[in-house]
């Protein structure tokens, strides 16, 4: 079974400027979360898919960032435009409703 | 909202002895409590995982406790080796629904 896919890996941009983080969850898992997580802390909920529908969003700074799940599959995770403290690492998960299935490897935000 | 507190922020242990981490959690309604172990840029991985109708459960040389009157639970690793060192991680949830992590654990284990 594969895991959860994500990409980029890593992404250097200048503030100000937008970017987006893509993830892929494991075949058949109908809930997706992202997760933010800033050096040395645990992670930190974003926003949570249900199939297609964000049932819990209210960690997510929704003037500068917004997501996705187009068909309930791939999701997509947006900041615009991006400051100096949004860099940390994005993951994403998903899982069934028997309990969480794992994390991506996450994208490595810097902004400079 | 849920709150998890994780003990101690760095543990450092000779290869072969216990180590043992500690969380306690502030909403009763929580009944999911994971951990995870991330190795330097690597991912969170679930290394074992426990709900409130539990209060103990063990997978070779680990082992995870639960005191749900008191709120808190507990991770055990006996027999430390080397490549036990990593940050862990415990969590709390109402079912699996939203995580919440707390600060994480730098163990070391020296050879």
């Amino acid at each position: 079974e594969a895991g959860v896919v994500q990409s980029p890996r890593y992404k250097i941009i200048e503030k100000k400027q937008p970017v987006a983080f893509w993830c892929n969850p494991i075949s058949g898992h109908n809930t997706l979360y992202w997760y933010r997580q800033n050096l040395g802390q645990g992670p930190e909920l974003l926003i949570r898919y249900e199939n297609e529908e964000a049932v819990d969003d209210s960690q997510l700074p929704k003037d500068r960032f917004s997501a996705e799940r187009l068909k309930g599959v791939d999701s997509t995770l947006k900041i615009q435009p991006a400051e100096l403290g949004d860099s940390a690492v994005y993951l994403c998960a998903s899982s069934t409703a028997a309990g969480t299935s794992g994390f991506g490897p996450g994208t490595r935000l810097t902004v400079l | 909202g849920e709150n998890v507190e994780q003990h101690p922020s760095t543990l450092s242990v000779q290869e072969g002895d216990s180590a043992v981490i500690k969380c306690t959690y502030s909403d009763s309604a929580s009944n999911y409590f994971p951990w995870y172990k991330q190795e330097l840029g690597k991912r969170p991985q679930l290394i074992i995982d426990i709900r409130s109708n539990v209060g103990e459960k063990k997978d070779q040389r680990i082992a995870v406790t639960l005191n749900k009157t008191a709120k808190h639970f507990s991770l055990h690793i006996t027999e430390t080796q080397p490549e036990d060192s990593a940050v862990y991680f415990c969590a709390a949830s109402i079912r699996t629904d939203k995580l919440i992590f707390g600060t994480g654990t730098r163990l070391q284990v020296f050879p």
